[in-house]
């Protein structure tokens, strides 16, 4: 079975700042996608970052930036400039890809994070 | 056109009251999923269904029974509703192997009250 860690339960951050949050998994699988979800008090799940594991670029989205790195199966997200928006949980997410039971996602127990205005 | 749509977006019962949440896609995904939101937020799935195929039934009490009626409907039915019951219940849906888009698409969520 596929594990994913996030050790850290809440964080905050001045705004403007940069901060990272950390998420590490366990896998045998050697082809999965990695994730991370911002949910904030709204509760929507929002897709924030994907990151495939057979690239080894590391993905961006604008502010949003992740540090792959596969040999240690860490995936941290790094938010820089910090906006009062980014106040909101975030989940770190694993998905092995299976035609024959479906994409299985797995996810981490959340990172509360709060920016400081 | 919301892609993944759940209802209702509120649901408050008593104890032992049996009650559905209804959840529908238009994305055309093989693929769909409940999942469990506790007062801690961890986010725990509950089912999953490919192609209207139980694949995951995890450690869920048979209280919970999800209804397939087609590819695009993934319907929860709860029976005898217990204090514990009380979370947040997304439903979501994948498809595998689309070229690159492959991730998770949330419905807006059930805020389920026993009282």
């Amino acid at each position: 079975a596929q594990t994913v860690t996030q050790s850290q339960p809440e964080m905050s951050v001045q705004e403007a700042e940069t901060v990272t949050l950390s998420c590490t998994y366990d896998t045998s699988e050697n082809n999965y996608y990695l994730f991370w979800y911002k949910q904030p008090p709204s509760r929507q799940m929002i897709l924030v970052i994907r990151q495939e594991a057979y690239k080894q670029q590391n993905a961006t989205e604008n502010r949003f930036s992740v540090n792959f790195q596969k040999a240690a199966k860490s995936f941290s997200l790094k938010i820089s400039d910090s906006q009062l928006g980014d106040t909101a949980m975030y989940f770190c997410a694993f998905m092995a890809p299976s035609l024959s039971t479906g994409n299985q996602f797995y996810f981490g127990t959340g990172t509360s994070l709060t920016v400081i205005p | 056109d919301t892609a993944v749509s759940q209802t209702p977006k509120y649901l408050v019962t008593q104890m032992g009251n049996d009650k559905s949440i209804k959840c529908e896609q238009n994305l055309g995904h093989d693929t769909m999923y409940w999942y469990k939101q506790d007062s801690k937020k961890f986010l725990k799935i509950m089912f999953s269904y490919n192609n209207k195929e139980l694949i995951i039934n995890e450690t869920v009490p048979n209280r919970f029974s999800p209804k397939s009626p087609d590819k695009a409907h993934l319907n929860l039915h709860i029976n005898s509703l217990e204090l514990g019951d009380s979370a947040v219940y997304f439903c979501a849906s994948s498809q595998p192997w689309t070229g690159g888009s492959e991730k998770l698409f949330f419905g807006s969520g059930t805020q389920l009250s026993v009282l």
